[in-house]
């Protein structure tokens, strides 16, 4: 399998301008999660997703953001519009089955500069 | 205040020393989670337990849930070894409260 894909990996935009991250997470894995990773504040639960239903969007900051997943195989994460303060590392992850017996892999993360 | 405090911070080695890094939680778990960050980004999961201690290699994780601590240790520590490690807690849900991670670098 090729792991969790992200697209793009890098994405530099101008204040005020629409964002959208794309996750493809692994076959079969029904669980989805989207985190994103600041220097700051590390990294940080924005909403998961279980069999395509998110179960816990508490972690998104604002109603800038939003997250779909309209199938298995996709995800998007969706800013709009975009902030400085948005300037981060997001990346999914999936797993397969409940927890706690199973891992999350991760993808390789999208760096999102906001000018 | 973070629910999840790991030290230390920063910590540099030579390369054949033992390393420790602590984690420590405030709430009650199901899991916790250790993971790898590499230098250039990639986060890898490298145990999930609930109780007692994994091993994986030169990789071992110790819990001691009446004392909501966590170790993780690495045997013979090489420079392929330098990276960022994170502790992460699981409570009921799926969901992960992560530390702010320890940045290791080992020195040849």
């Amino acid at each position: 399998d090729a792991g969790v894909i992200q697209s793009p990996r890098h994405e530099v935009t101008e204040m005020g301008q629409e964002v959208t991250l794309r996750c493809k997470p692994i076959s079969g894995h029904d669980y989805l999660f989207w985190y994103r990773q600041t220097m700051m504040r590390g990294l940080e639960l924005l909403i998961y997703f279980n069999n395509n239903v998110p179960i816990d969007d508490s972690g998104m900051p604002e109603d800038r953001f939003s997250a779909k997943m309209p199938n298995a195989s996709f995800s998007t994460l969706k800013i709009q519009p975009s902030e400085p303060r948005d300037s981060a590392v997001y990346f999914c992850a999936s797993s397969l089955l409940s927890a706690p017996q199973e891992t999350q892999y991760f993808g390789p993360g999208t760096r999102l500069l906001v000018l | 205040k973070n629910e999840v405090e790991q030290s230390p911070q920063n910590l540099t080695a030579q390369e054949g020393e033992f390393i420790t890094i602590n984690c420590s939680y405030s709430v009650g778990i199901s899991a916790l989670h250790w993971l790898q960050q590499h230098p250039g980004g990639g986060i890898v999961s490298l145990f999930m337990l609930s109780s007692g201690k994994k091993k994986h290699g030169r990789l071992i994780a110790t819990i001691n849930i009446q004392e909501k601590h966590s170790s993780l240790h690495i045997t013979a520590s090489h420079p392929r070894d330098s990276a960022v490690y994170i502790c992460a807690r699981q409570g009921g849900s799926e969901k992960l409260v992560f530390g702010k991670g320890t940045k290791l670098t080992v020195n040849p």
